[in-house]
C-alpha cells in the first residue's frame, strides 16, 4: 500500500519557469490538499478538492493551478516560478469524513534560483 | 479568520525530562488533531479528539481536548532522545473539513 506518492523528491527551477508537482493516492481518498511548509510558517494550505473535478483555493493560492480529474491524482502547477515559491510541499489525502487523519507524501523540496 | 495558537514554538529538555505543547483556537473545533513530524520527514498523524474534556494515552504521551473544544495540549512524560520533532496540533471547526493548523512546536531532546 503506497499510501501518498508525491514526484519529484527534490527540484531546483529557474525564476519565470513552469513546473508540475505530481500526488497520486491509492486509498480511494475523497479529500485531497496541498500545503507549502516555510521556516517559522507552518503548513499553509494552497488549494484543496472534496472530490474528482471540484477544487477550491486555500489561503496561499497565488502563482499556483489545481485541477482533480480522478480520485487518484491532484497535479500542483507553478505556472512562472518566483524566488518566494522556495518551500517545501506537500500533498495530502483524507477519506473526507470529518474526523479522519490526513495522509501526507514524502514532500517535495523546491528551490527557485 | 479562525486561527489556532500552539506554544511554545521551541522548547530543548533534557532526556527524562517531561515536556507540554499547547494549542489554542479563536472558535469551538468540531475535533482536533495531533501530528508529528520528525526533521526532514512529513508530519505523521497521531490522534484525533473529539468530546469536550477527552483525555487520550499513547505510551508517554497525554492528548486533552478541553471541556469548551477550544484549546487542546499534549504532554510526554520523561522524553527520549526519540521524540525528537515538530509537534502540530490542526482543528477542525464545524462541518468545514479544511484543517487549520497552529505552526507547531519544535522539541529538541538532549541525552
Amino acid at each position: 500500500n503506497a499510501g501518498v506518492t508525491q514526484t519529484p523528491k527534490f527540484q531546483v527551477l529557474k525564476t519565470g519557469q513552469s513546473m508540475t508537482l505530481q500526488c497520486a493516492q491509492d486509498m480511494n481518498h475523497e479529500y485531497m490538499s496541498w500545503y507549502r511548509q516555510d521556516p517559522g510558517m507552518g503548513l499553509r494550505l494552497i488549494h484543496y478538492s472534496v472530490g474528482a473535478g471540484i477544487t477550491d483555493q486555500g489561503e496561499v493560492p497565488n502563482g499556483y493551478n489545481v485541477s482533480r480529474s480522478t480520485t487518484e491524482d491532484f497535479p500542483l502547477r507553478l505556472l512562472s516560478a518566483a524566488p518566494s515559491q522556495t518551500s517545501v510541499y506537500f500533498c495530502a489525502s483524507s477519506n473526507g469524513r470529518l474526523r479522519t487523519e490526513a495522509f501526507f507524501g514524502q514532500g517535495t523540496r523546491l528551490t527557485v534560483v | 479568520g479562525q486561527q489556532v495558537m500552539q506554544i511554545p514554538q521551541y522548547q530543548h529538555v533534557q532526556e527524562g525530562e517531561d515536556f507540554t505543547t499547547y494549542c489554542n483556537s479563536s472558535t469551538t473545533l468540531s475535533n482536533i488533531q495531533w501530528y508529528k513530524q520528525r526533521p526532514g520527514g512529513h508530519p505523521v498523524f497521531l490522534i484525533h479528539l473529539v468530546k469536550s474534556g477527552e483525555v487520550k494515552k499513547q505510551k508517554r504521551l497525554t492528548f486533552q481536548f478541553g471541556e469548551a473544544k477550544k484549546n487542546s495540549s499534549l504532554h510526554i512524560t520523561a522524553t527520549q532522545t526519540t521524540d525528537v520533532g515538530t509537534y502540530f496540533c490542526a482543528g477542525m471547526a464545524g462541518n468545514n473539513r479544511k484543517l487549520i493548523w497552529g505552526l507547531g512546536t519544535s522539541l529538541g531532546v538532549n541525552p
